[in-house]
């Protein structure tokens, strides 16, 4: 079974820029997460969905990220304008979602992101 | 928002040795707990969940204690293979919220 996809593996960015990171999920799981690790952190959820809906975006900085999970399958999540602080790993992860008690995720490698 | 706790550690044990970290959750109403765990410059892999019950998957042990809102990990017979970062999860679903927090990660050596 093909896991979760990401891309690109690796950016380095000046600030003020903007940049992209796609990802595709695991066939079949509904539920999709965008994740951001910042270097010695735990992974800090941004935003989740559940097919096309949001179920949680509350940690997702709207003034400059935006994620979006077209015909709920793959998904972006955009960054614009970069700031320093962005510089981090960006983790998609994706799940069947029977439930939050049963709910394993599948992470892809991530996106190492170096603001400039 | 709601925090997750953990000891950064390092812990640093010899091989064979048991060794048990613990991680607190603030929001009371949290349902689902699970531990992951994640290599160096590598993604999070689910290690296991962790049941009101207690719960075993050969070496390691997960508990939950809900009155003192901790949950804790404990491995037996340390392997070198087990060094690693060590994730707690805590998960809230309610009416019309939701909430899903990592712990910043419990670092793990196990030396020859």
């Amino acid at each position: 079974e093909a896991g979760v996809a990401q891309s690109p593996r690796y950016k380095i960015i000046e600030k003020r820029q903007s940049v992209a990171f796609w990802c595709n999920p695991i066939s079949g799981h509904a539920t999709l997460y965008w994740y951001q690790q910042i270097l010695g952190q735990g992974p800090k959820l941004l935003i989740q969905f559940q097919n096309n809906g949001v179920v949680d975006d509350s940690q997702l900085p709207k003034d400059r990220f935006s994620a979006e999970r077209l015909k709920g399958v793959d998904s972006t999540l955009k960054i614009q304008p970069a700031k320093l602080e962005d510089s981090a790993v960006y983790l998609c992860a994706s799940s069947l979602w029977k439930g939050p008690s049963t709910d394993t995720q599948y992470f892809g490698p991530g996106t190492r992101l170096t603001v400039l | 928002r709601k925090e997750v706790e953990q000891d950064p550690g390092p812990f640093n044990v010899p091989e064979g040795a048991t060794v048990a970290f613990n991680c607190t959750y603030s929001n009371s109403a949290s349902q689902s707990f699970f531990w992951y765990r994640q290599d160096c410059r590598k993604e999070p892999k689910l290690l296991m969940s962790v049941y009101s019950s207690g719960n075993e998957d050969g070496r390691f042990t997960a508990q939950l204690n809900r009155a003192s809102q901790y949950i804790s990990l404990l491995i037996r017979d340390s392997k070198l293979s087990d060094s690693a970062t060590y994730l707690c999860v805590a998960i809230y679903s309610g009416a019309g919220s939701y909430q899903l927090t990592f712990g910043k990660g419990t670092k793990l050596s196990v030396i020859p």
